[in-house]
C-alpha cells in the first residue's frame, strides 16, 4: 500500500524546536522530490520546503528560511523537517507530500499538528 | 496573502456548473503547469487536476481544468452535494523556487 505517515508533532513553547518525520511506504522514495506543506487552523495550504530526490538541493519558503531544515534518509525511506525558533504563526498541520510535477502521482500524508503556544 | 488568487467562495444548486478562477503571474501559472486540489474538512488534499487539464484516474469527468496565460480555472459541471469542499490551485513558481498555492475556494451546494 502506498502511504506516508508523519510523526513528531505536538505542543511547544515559542522559541522551541521540533523534528517532524515522514515515513514512506509502497513506492520508491529515493526517486521523488519531497515536500512539506502546512495548513494553519481554518486557513489555506502553504508550501514550506522541498528536497530533491538525492537530497543535495533544498528550497524553503521565506517565512521559514533560516529556521527550518529539510532532510531525507533514502536508506530509511524517511523525510524530516527540523524546526527551530518556532513562533506562534508556525502553528499548523504539517503534511509531507509528493507533489505532482506533470504526472498523476501525487501523495499526501495525513498530517501532524504542531502547536506553538506559551 | 497567497501568491495565487482565488475567490474565497463559490456556490451553486445541484446540477449547475460552477467555475473557480485562479490568477497568478508569469513566474508561476504563466510558465508552469497548474494543479487543482480538493480538500474535505479534516482530510489531506487530493489531486483533482494535473498538467492544467488532466484528470487522474478516478476523478469524475464533471471536473475540468483550463489555463490561459497567467490564469487558470476549474469547472465543476453537474454539481453534486458531495462536491462541497475546499478547492486549491497550485503551481511551481520559478522566482520563489518552490510551489505556490491559491488561498482556496469553499464550494457550497445550495
Amino acid at each position: 500500500e502506498v502511504r506516508m505517515v508523519e510523526s513528531g508533532g505536538g505542543s511547544v513553547q515559542p522559541g522551541g524546536s521540533l523534528r517532524l518525520s515522514c515515513a514512506v511506504y509502497g513506492f520508491t522514495f529515493s526517486s521523488y522530490w519531497m515536500h512539506w506543506v502546512r495548513q494553519a487552523p481554518g486557513k489555506g495550504l502553504v508550501w514550506v520546503s522541498h528536497i530533491i530526490s538525492d537530497g543535495t538541493r533544498t528550497s524553503y519558503a521565506d517565512s521559514v528560511k533560516g529556521r527550518f531544515t529539510i532532510s531525507r534518509d533514502n536508506a530509511k525511506n524517511t523525510l524530516y523537517l527540523q524546526m527551530n525558533s518556532l513562533r506562534a504563526d508556525d502553528t499548523a498541520v504539517y503534511y509531507c507530500a509528493v507533489l505532482s510535477s506533470g504526472s498523476d502521482f501525487d501523495l499526501w500524508g495525513r498530517g501532524t499538528l504542531v502547536t506553538v503556544s506559551s | 496573502q497567497s501568491v495565487l488568487t482565488q475567490p474565497p467562495s463559490a456556490s451553486g444548486t445541484p446540477g449547475q456548473r460552477v467555475t473557480i478562477s485562479c490568477s497568478g503571474s508569469s513566474s508561476n501559472i504563466g510558465s508552469n503547469y497548474v494543479y487543482w486540489y480538493q480538500q474535505f474538512p479534516g482530510a489531506a488534499p487530493k489531486l483533482l487536476i494535473y498538467r492544467n487539464d488532466q484528470r487522474p484516474s478516478g476523478v469524475p469527468d464533471r471536473f475540468s481544468g483550463s489555463k490561459s496565460g497567467t490564469s487558470a480555472s476549474l469547472a465543476i459541471s453537474g454539481l453534486r452535494s458531495e462536491d462541497e469542499a475546499d478547492y486549491y490551485c497550485a503551481a511551481r513558481d520559478d522566482s520563489l523556487s518552490g510551489r505556490v498555492f491559491g488561498g482556496g475556494t469553499k464550494v457550497t451546494v445550495l
